[in-house]
């Protein structure tokens, strides 16, 4: 069963706006990722918070992480109209297998020049 | 950073014929590739599990005689899909990772590969 589910499905603002992106899931885990998919595209990992991490930043990404509610926002600030993509969070679950990533269903994110 | 090829980008075939995907890590061994099937708009399902010289571990649901994997070196793992039908037609990705000891978030993903049976 899918693991993470992104709110919301799709997310439009304008350049230089901030973007939030939110993640929830179902088991423990041992770390979650954010990944970046342009259309058609592969996915690019972005961040990886451990879940002994409260928040992590990367340039203009701020993850946090907040494992009693077991979610995960990501921050995108000053937006540009290339962050256009789809964002997907993916879940490392902790007692099962250490290689296997389960991934949520995404967020469309369009940023209008 | 790690770089995972993936070949073809695209390919279009009949129903009925098989197609092989090719996954590449160009410069790492990876001892074990990870198969995902990528519907329009949706999220990447995990379909099997592949690592160097031994058999996929298939995801429940996933048909391991129609989505034949095959991990002979550590550098290429294919996935032959065959007997192919419209209703295979997806996104196909793989990633890599590169030591056993390693853990799940060390995984390198290809570009994908677009498969439309007609």
């Amino acid at each position: 069963s899918q693991q993470g589910e992104e709110d919301p499905q799709a997310l439009s603002i304008q350049e230089g706006e901030n973007a939030t992106m939110n993640c929830s899931y179902k088991t423990s885990i041992n770390n979650l990722q954010w990944y970046r998919q342009n259309s058609g595209r592969g996915l690019v990992h972005l961040i990886l918070i451990r879940s002994n991490e409260r928040e992590k930043h990367s340039g203009r990404l701020r993850v946090t992480l907040d494992t009693s509610k077991k979610s995960s926002s990501l921050l995108i600030t000053a937006s540009r109209a290339a962050d256009t993509a789809s964002y997907f969070c993916a879940t490392d679950a902790s007692g099962g297998s250490n290689y296997k990533l389960t991934f949520g269903k995404g967020t469309l994110l369009t940023v209008n020049p | 950073g790690a770089v995972v090829s993936q070949h073809p980008s695209r390919v279009i075939c009949k129903s009925g014929t098989s197609v092989k995907i090719e996954c590449r890590s160009l410069d790492f061994q990876a001892t074990t590739m990870f198969w995902y099937r990528q519907f329009p708009k949706k999220s990447l399902m995990l379909m099997a599990t592949s690592n160097e010289g031994s058999k996929a571990t298939y995801e429940q649901g996933v048909e391991k005689d129609k989505f034949l994997i095959n991990h002979a070196s550590l550098t290429l793992s294919t996935l032959t899909v065959t007997s192919a039908h419209p209703e295979d037609s997806s996104f196909y990705i793989c990633s890599a990772s590169e030591l056993p000891g390693k853990r799940a978030y060390e995984q390198y993903f290809g570009p994908g590969t677009r498969l439309t049976v007609t």
